[in-house]
């Protein structure tokens, strides 16, 4: 079994739509991220949580929120999608330095 | 704010070595990581080295660090189709307060048979 799962793995909406991607882990990791990728632009980090009660922006939050339901889970939400959201959206986790461990991603269009 | 620069595109032959190169300019910088991703998947952790070693070698990769010119290189020995891929570097600061990795954009790694 995977460590890192997102659900779901691809998900087309259409402009105004609220949208949940969800992560869950298995490694007993403390620390969650939420990055998105866009092609030509690496990755970068939307949210991070160092433990269930602790939630920080990252380098591009804007239009997005994020829930630490518990430790094992980590769910980002777009309250209202727009078309430059459009991206792969990967959640990771880590334990201190050594690393951060990826899911498989979610693939989200925005029409 | 902290950077982290690798070239885009990198094309070898099946059997030759392949070298990556990273610049960050993070002086703090204390981990820092090689991560792989192959077409529609996720990022996998390749290996890492701490900024106090020059070397690390791991099988047919070998992590070069230079931390007085912040020049980061993954080495492949022998690569082969399979290496075909994205890689990316990336670094974190000891102590530093979102302790969250600045990722490079990424070398599209190419394998010619």
């Amino acid at each position: 079994d995977a460590d890192v799962t997102q659900t779901p793995r691809n998900r087309i909406t259409k402009t105004g739509k609220r949208i949940m991607l969800e992560c869950s882990q298995t490694k007993g990791h403390d620390r969650m991220y939420w990055y998105r990728q866009d092609p030509g632009l690496g990755l970068r980090l939307i949210y991070y949580s160092f433990d269930v009660k602790d939630i920080n922006k990252g380098e591009i939050s804007d239009g997005y929120s994020v829930s630490r339901q518990a430790q094992a889970k980590f769910s980002l939400s777009l309250e209202s999608a727009i078309p430059n959201q459009t991206a792969l959206y990967f959640c990771a986790t880590s334990d201190l330095y050594i690393g951060q461990f990826f899911g498989p991603g979610t693939r989200l269009t925005v029409l | 704010g902290e950077d982290v620069e690798q070239s885009l595109f990198l094309s070898v032959r099946e059997g030759d070595s392949s070298v990556i190169n990273c610049t960050y300019t993070d002086s703090s910088s204390t981990y820092l990581y090689w991560y792989k991703q192959e077409p529609g998947a996720g990022l996998q952790l390749l290996t890492y080295i701490f900024s106090n070693m020059d070397m690390k070698q791991d099988q047919r990769l070998t992590v070069l660090l230079n931390k007085k010119d912040k020049h980061l290189s993954l080495r492949i020995a022998d690569t082969q189709t399979g290496d075909s891929a994205i890689y990316f570097c990336a670094e974190t600061s000891y102590g530093g307060s979102q302790g969250n990795l600045i990722f490079g954009k990424g070398t599209k790694l190419s394998v010619k048979p």
